[in-house]
């Protein structure tokens, strides 16, 4: 069973509009925690926003916000007032921790998002 | 700050041979991690290492061995390289901290096998 699913494999927004991209994770691990990565078309990870299993909040970073809803196992990653160079590819991922006390990390199959002009 | 530095950045490969991915960090983290990325299958984790010394199989290890040299240095290596490792290599590496929760990923290298 995948254990983190992105199911939005492109988007597209106008610039200036909100966008959500989903995801939704599976695990067994209390202390999960989640993460976005924007990878543009030059390659390189960039990690965006964090949420931990335990916060009580939603993460916030700038444009930036995750809507946590565990119940749901639901991790959506909300671009606010979207830019041109928001386009890129989209990473939804999740760690879980290993009996050798290290964590293991757990992507989604990404989503493209497009901002149009 | 140089980060994660994986070299090199570009290889091409012949069918059978072998070659080794390099990787170093310089934060001093714990935790170093390889991973492939291939279009629509995000990225897949082929090996990790907990600390010096130990490693772990990930998701796809099949084909690939690693060395954790020193709490720096993480490689890996194809023995005989196929043309379904034709990918994006990616290193990454984290503190082992619970309280610090970013993983940082080198450039990656572009592996071709033909």
């Amino acid at each position: 069973a995948q254990k983190i699913t992105q199911t939005q494999p492109g988007m597209f927004v106008q610039e200036k509009e909100a966008v959500t991209l989903d995801c939704t994770y599976d695990t067994s691990d209390p202390s999960y925690g989640l993460f976005w990565y924007k990878q543009p078309s030059s390659g390189e990870m960039i990690f965006l926003i964090y949420q931990g299993s335990y916060d009580q909040q939603n993460a916030t970073e700038g444009r930036y916000s995750l809507n946590f809803q565990k119940a749901r196992k639901s991790a959506n990653l909300v671009i606010s007032a979207s830019q041109l160079g928001d386009s890129a590819m989209y990473f939804c991922a999740m760690r879980e921790l290993q009996d050798s006390g290290t964590y293991k990390y757990i992507f989604g199959t990404g989503t493209r998002l497009k901002v149009l002009a | 700050n140089a980060g994660v530095t994986q070299t090199p950045k570009f290889q091409v490969l012949k069918t059978g041979q072998s070659m080794t991915l390099q990787c170093a960090q310089d934060m001093n983290h714990n935790s170093m991690y390889w991973y492939r990325q291939d279009p629509g299958m995000g990225l897949r984790l082929i090996y990790y290492s907990a600390s010096e010394g130990t490693t772990d199989k990930g998701e796809v290890p099949n084909g690939y061995n690693v060395s954790r040299l020193n709490k720096r240095e993480f490689s890996l290596r194809l023995e005989s390289a196929a043309p379904s490792q034709t990918s994006v290599y990616f290193c990454a590496s984290y503190s082992g901290s619970s309280v610090s929760n970013i993983q940082y990923f080198g450039a990656g290298t572009r592996l071709s096998v033909l």
